[in-house]
């Protein structure tokens, strides 16, 4: 069965430096790795996806993720945080068997600090 | 194109009650599946359709259980509602099932047993 750790509950960072939220997956073959944010009151709003190819994936709103398959971990990053960056990031995994079934970590709130 | 909608947006049920969510995918999407978040078990997947056939389940009850219509259009309904089934129900649709495409989610329905 497929899981993702996150492994701290908050994160905080000053605006405009650069922000980090990690992320750990267990799945069985290759993984398809995803990051999405949630805003108070609101689903969840598609970031960016790992499928194959480039370890490097950039996504929405000047985020970009680093995939590292000897480490199992897909981080999240965006070098200069904004005020409205402050939300709920989760992390997500899905195997390729052939299901759209999402396994999610628990979740970081970001608290960027003006 | 619009996104993903889910009517009610909040409801307030008793226990024993039954209840029925409803969600329009994309236009396009072909795929929905439901996600339970609380803030105990974080977001939980509940299943999976797929041209109207459950394609996927998680670990719930059988209170919970979902259709598909021909439009792609899903309900899931609980049944005899308990004080722990309070929670946010969201639903997300991807255009194919069991491939590299995202799942795009809407707001959420919040319920909330009394």
């Amino acid at each position: 069965a497929q899981s993702v750790a996150q492994p701290e509950d908050q994160v905080n960072v000053a605006e405009g430096n650069p922000l980090t939220v990690k992320c750990t997956y267990s799945v069985s073959g290759n993984p398809y790795l995803f990051w999405y944010v949630q805003y108070p009151n609101r689903g969840l709003q598609f970031l960016l996806k790992y499928i194959t190819g480039d370890n490097l994936v950039k996504g929405s709103y000047g985020f970009e993720a680093e995939f590292n398959k000897s480490q199992t971990s897909f981080h999240l990053k965006k070098p200069s945080a904004l005020v409205s960056d402050s939300a709920l990031y989760f992390c997500a995994v899905r195997d390729s068997t052939g299901n759209n079934r999402l396994a999610f970590g628990k979740g970081n709130q970001v608290v960027v600090i003006p | 194109k619009a996104g993903v909608t889910q009517t009610p947006r909040y409801l307030i049920k008793t226990r024993g009650q039954q209840v029925t969510l409803s969600c329009s995918p994309i236009s396009g999407h072909r795929s929905v599946s439901w996600y339970q978040q609380t803030p105990g078990q974080g977001l939980q997947f509940l299943f999976e359709y797929f041209s109207e056939t459950q394609r996927n389940k998680g670990n719930f009850p059988g209170r919970f259980s979902g259709r598909q219509f021909s439009n792609s259009r899903s309900e899931m309904n609980v049944s005899t509602l308990e004080l722990g089934d309070s929670a946010l129900y969201l639903c997300a649709s991807s255009f194919l099932q069991g491939s590299s495409y995202e799942q795009y989610f809407g707001p959420g329905t919040r319920l909330t047993v009394t």
